[in-house]
């Protein structure tokens, strides 16, 4: 099994609803991450979490929320999406301690019709 | 404010030629510097680090070396393969660890 899973791996929706994101690692660190993904923009970073009771936005948080279940569990919603949030999202963690190295899942493709 | 600039892409190479992409920042303190490289439908990957001034990453043929002077962070591979196509980035640490991305640089070698 991959170190960090995220589902779904691609969804197509409609302008107007809600959709979730979800997020899960083996690695067990303690940070988590989302970022979005668009073409010549790089990744830039939504909300991250430096532990469970921790929640901090991002550069580009608005439209987004997101909610840290367990140490192993970050979910990212769209409470009401739009086209321009159609995008490819990552997860990522990282260790406490030492440089930030981040392990990235295998992304999630968002279509907002 | 901390950023990540890199050249622009896409950039095509023939097998076995010399690989350059240039990477400079801005930001304050001494960050650590990253690449990370992204495979056709997947994940970035960590590709090298280093967390110091004058600091060598290397990994898999790939070099870059942290220039403090001239806030850089060039990445070079003496001899490319097919297998290295690819997007890179350029990434710091911000003093806030938080780690930003550069935009990516798409590289395509031809056999």
């Amino acid at each position: 099994d991959a170190d960090v899973t995220q589902t779904p791996r691609n969804r197509i929706t409609k302008t107007g609803k809600r959709i979730m994101l979800e997020c899960s690692q083996t690695k067990g660190h303690d940070r988590m991450y989302w970022y979005r993904q668009d073409p010549g923009l790089g990744l830039r970073l939504i909300y991250y979490s430096f532990d469970v009771k921790d929640i901090n936005k991002g550069e580009i948080s608005d439209g987004y929320s997101v909610s840290r279940q367990a140490q192993a569990k970050f979910s990212l919603s769209l409470e009401s999406a739009i086209p321009n949030q159609t995008a490819l999202y990552f997860c990522a963690t990282s260790p406490s301690s030492g440089a930030n190295v981040l392990t990235f899942g295998a992304g999630s493709r968002l279509t907002v019709l | 404010g901390n950023s990540v600039t890199q050249m622009e892409g896409p950039v095509t190479l023939s097998e076995e030629a010399f690989l350059t992409i240039n990477c400079t920042y801005t930001a304050t303190g001494y960050p650590s510097l990253f690449w990370y490289v992204q495979y056709p439908g997947e994940g970035l990957q960590l590709l090298l680090k280093a967390t110091k001034a004058d600091d060598k990453g290397s990994n898999k043929g790939f070099e870059a070396t942290y220039r403090k002077e001239t806030t850089s962070f060039h990445l070079e591979k003496g001899s490319v393969q097919v297998s290295d196509s690819a997007v890179y980035f350029c990434a710091l640490e911000t003093s806030y660890d938080k780690v930003i991305f550069g935009p990516g640089t798409s590289l395509s070698v031809i056999p």
